[in-house]
């Protein structure tokens, strides 16, 4: 069955630290893959997404991922965190086999950003 | 334009007790689709539909069902609800096509005792 996995379920970091959250995905296939985060209290918003191309991509708020095609992987990085990134981080994944928008999502891992 | 919205926000049942939950969208999106959140399991999709009147199963559809009478409105009802459903429910919608993302609502939190 189609999978995505996050690694790290909580991660605490203080601010100015480097951010890497690791995503990795189970499908053979052709894939659209995203990152969507969760502030507190709040919906699901969009930080970036990579459909084809260049497979570093840059999304909202200074964040970056990186496809790795050979590795299943699309991690994300921040090479600098506020204490506004608190929030829940989730990789979700969308297998071209046809149909509708299939989105398989990560558990999600929760950063906590300290001052 | 408000993007995604739901209604109620929060809502409190009994067990046996029904619902049904609202979601609205004005971006003129073809698919629509209702999430439920519980922790350490991110989000997992219960039903969808690609089109007015058309809906279909997702991964985790037992004790819900929908109706898509108008495109623009998707509802997800609870037959009789039992403690397993409480859930924080998310809608989202999307254009037609492989590439298109998802655009969610704010969400409703269910408690069922």
């Amino acid at each position: 069955a189609q999978s995505v996995s996050q690694h790290n379920h909580h991660v605490i970091l203080s601010e100015a630290a480097s951010l890497e959250l690791g995503c990795n995905y189970s499908y053979g296939g052709t894939v659209n893959l995203f990152w969507y985060v969760q502030y507190p209290g709040q919906h699901l918003q969009l930080l970036l997404k990579y459909f084809s191309g260049d497979p570093l991509v840059k999304g909202i708020k200074g964040f970056e991922a990186e496809f790795i095609k050979s590795k299943f992987s699309f991690n994300l990085r921040k090479p600098s965190v506020q204490w506004s990134d608190t929030a829940e981080y989730f990789c979700a994944v969308t297998p071209f086999s046809g149909g509708y928008n299939k989105l398989i999502f990560g558990a999600g891992t929760r950063l906590a950003v300290h001052p | 334009n408000a993007g995604v919205t739901q209604t109620p926000k929060f809502r409190v049942l009994k067990t046996g007790q029904s619902m049904t939950l609202l979601c609205a969208q004005d971006m003129n999106h073809e698919y629509m689709y209702w999430y439920r959140q519980d922790p350490g399991m991110g989000l997992r999709l219960i039903h969808y539909s690609v089109g007015e009147g058309t809906t279909a199963k997702g991964e985790v559809p037992d004790g819900y069902n929908v109706s898509r009478l108008k495109k623009q409105n998707f509802l997800l009802g609870l037959e009789s609800a039992a403690p397993s459903q409480t859930s924080v429910y998310f809608c989202a919608s999307s254009y037609i096509g492989q590439s298109r993302e998802q655009y969610f609502g704010p969400g409703t939190r269910l408690t069922v005792t």
